[in-house]
């Protein structure tokens, strides 16, 4: 079966930078696009980007565009979602979710959410 | 590009149908038919539950449809049954190969 399998929780200083990881299985990982999505405490949710796992091709959310690093590693079927200069208000639980296109973007697997926590 | 507008609160008794709202604009549900709702419930990921406006994945129950007019598409739950409670989030294409969501309703089963 599809699972989406994500890294643990982290917790991180301001200006920091943490890396997510998606492990997906159950499916062709290049065959699907990866979407990545936060949800900040008692909000709703936020696109920051996808990748396209086959080609390596991104595509990112204007706000997140200077400090939003998307990365995949085919050989283990791993996505990875890079977020740089921490502010608090980066505390939030972050997705990945996968899409068949762009164009019609739809999310029918998620995994199951990393929370990172931004403090000092 | 703002979020999608979505009423912060629904309710509605068992056995009653309620609608959620989803308004945008001609660049986004105005002008695709690439809008989509999920379901989440507290400490849960998104569930998707309407694509392509109304369209259901397979398992979810046909209370669920979805409908656009205009800039506005709609989420009926029909037959509320108190697992119905929950937060359901849209989305819709944006072009530029952008995706918007919407702020997200919290559906309350009275």
């Amino acid at each position: 079966q599809v699972q989406l399998v994500q890294s643990g929780a982290e917790v991180k200083k301001p200006g920091a930078s943490m890396k997510v990881s998606c492990k997906a299985s159950g499916y062709t990982f290049t065959g699907y696009y990866m979407y990545w999505v936060r949800q900040a405490p008692g909000q709703g949710l936020e696109w920051l980007g996808w990748i396209n796992p086959n080609s390596g091709d991104t595509n990112y959310a204007q706000k997140f565009q200077d400090w939003v690093t998307l990365t995949r590693d085919t050989s283990i079927s791993t996505a990875y979602m890079e977020l740089s200069r921490l502010k608090s208000d980066d505390t939030a639980v972050y997705y990945c979710a996968r899409a068949y296109t762009v164009t019609n973007p739809h999310f029918d697997y998620w995994g199951q959410g990393t929370l990172v926590t931004v403090s000092s | 590009q703002s979020a999608l507008t979505q009423p912060p609160s629904a309710s509605g008794s068992p056995g009653q149908s309620v609608t959620i709202s989803c308004t945008g604009t001609s660049s986004d549900v105005g002008g695709y038919n690439y809008v989509s709702w999920y379901q989440q419930h507290p400490g849960k990921a998104p569930k998707l539950m309407i694509y392509e406006v109304s369209k259901r994945p397979s398992g979810v129950p046909d209370r669920f449809s979805g409908s656009k007019s205009g800039n506005t598409a709609s989420l009926t739950v029909s037959g509320l049954q108190a697992e119905d409670e929950a937060d359901y989030y849209c989305t819709s294409y944006a072009g530029s190969n952008s995706v918007l969501f919407g702020g997200g309703t919290k559906l309350t089963v009275l």
